[in-house]
């Protein structure tokens, strides 16, 4: 996990509300990118990216909006549009430089809707 | 399309045995292959990666793994499990003409070691 931060570790929110899931990095990676987690899914890209002003949407973007305002930041956050936010979400990044770059991890963010 | 099967959901395996968690891929040029553990409530780790070379590469607490082109496998395996080793195994793919794109993920396969 070193290097990577999420904040908070847990989120509580109420139905109708957004929230704003915080990941930063000290690695001096370009790439980040947001994955959610659920019980027998495996991960899924949310968003990604590549470098700062810039990135892509993942598999399953519907609900969520990010930003890239700075190389060290990429905040996620959960808009009342996503149906079903109650999962764990993971903040990745790596060098940006190859394809043999190794994705490191931060660790999580579990998000709860009561 | 690059695509990772784990076709295990769960293994079993008692403490001191050797332990092999399965992983099978897809892509069009030549793969780039990783492996991760996550253990609850907590990020991925980062165990090992297969480049290029040695097919059988080593990675950290002891875990090893064999790429196999003509069986387009990765497994990842450990000479002899430890209960520490329980948690949730991760393959994941990127293949070479891909350029920076995010890894490609297995859906996991929970290992479970018993005493």
């Amino acid at each position: 996990d070193g290097g990577i931060t999420q904040s908070p570790k847990y989120l509580f929110r109420k139905e109708g509300q957004n929230v704003t899931l915080s990941c930063e990095q000290n690695l001096n990676h370009d790439a980040m990118y947001w994955y959610r987690q659920d019980p027998g899914q495996g991960l899924r890209l949310i968003y990604y990216s590549q470098i700062v002003n810039d990135f892509q949407k993942g598999d399953i973007a519907e609900g969520y909006s990010v930003s890239r305002e700075k190389k060290e930041s990429f905040p996620l956050t959960v808009t009342s549009a996503q149906k079903n936010p109650t999962a764990f979400y993971l903040c990745a990044s790596n060098q940006g430089a190859s394809s043999t770059d190794t994705q490191y991890f931060g660790p999580g963010t579990r998000l709860t809707v009561l | 399309a690059q695509s990772v099967a784990q076709p295990e959901d769960q293994v079993n395996v008692a403490e001191g045995n050797p332990l092999t968690v399965k992983c099978t891929y897809s892509v069009s040029g030549n793969p780039y292959l990783f492996w991760y553990v996550q253990y609850p409530n907590r990020g991925l780790q980062f165990l090992l990666k297969y480049i290029t070379g040695d097919n059988l590469v080593k990675g950290s607490y002891g875990f090893e793994a064999e790429f196999n082109k003509s069986q387009t496998s990765f497994h990842l395996k450990k000479p002899s499990a430890l209960v520490s080793d329980s948690a949730l195994y991760f393959c994941a793919v990127r293949d070479e003409n891909s350029g920076n794109t995010p890894l490609v993920f297995g859906k996991g396969t929970r290992l479970s070691v018993i005493a």
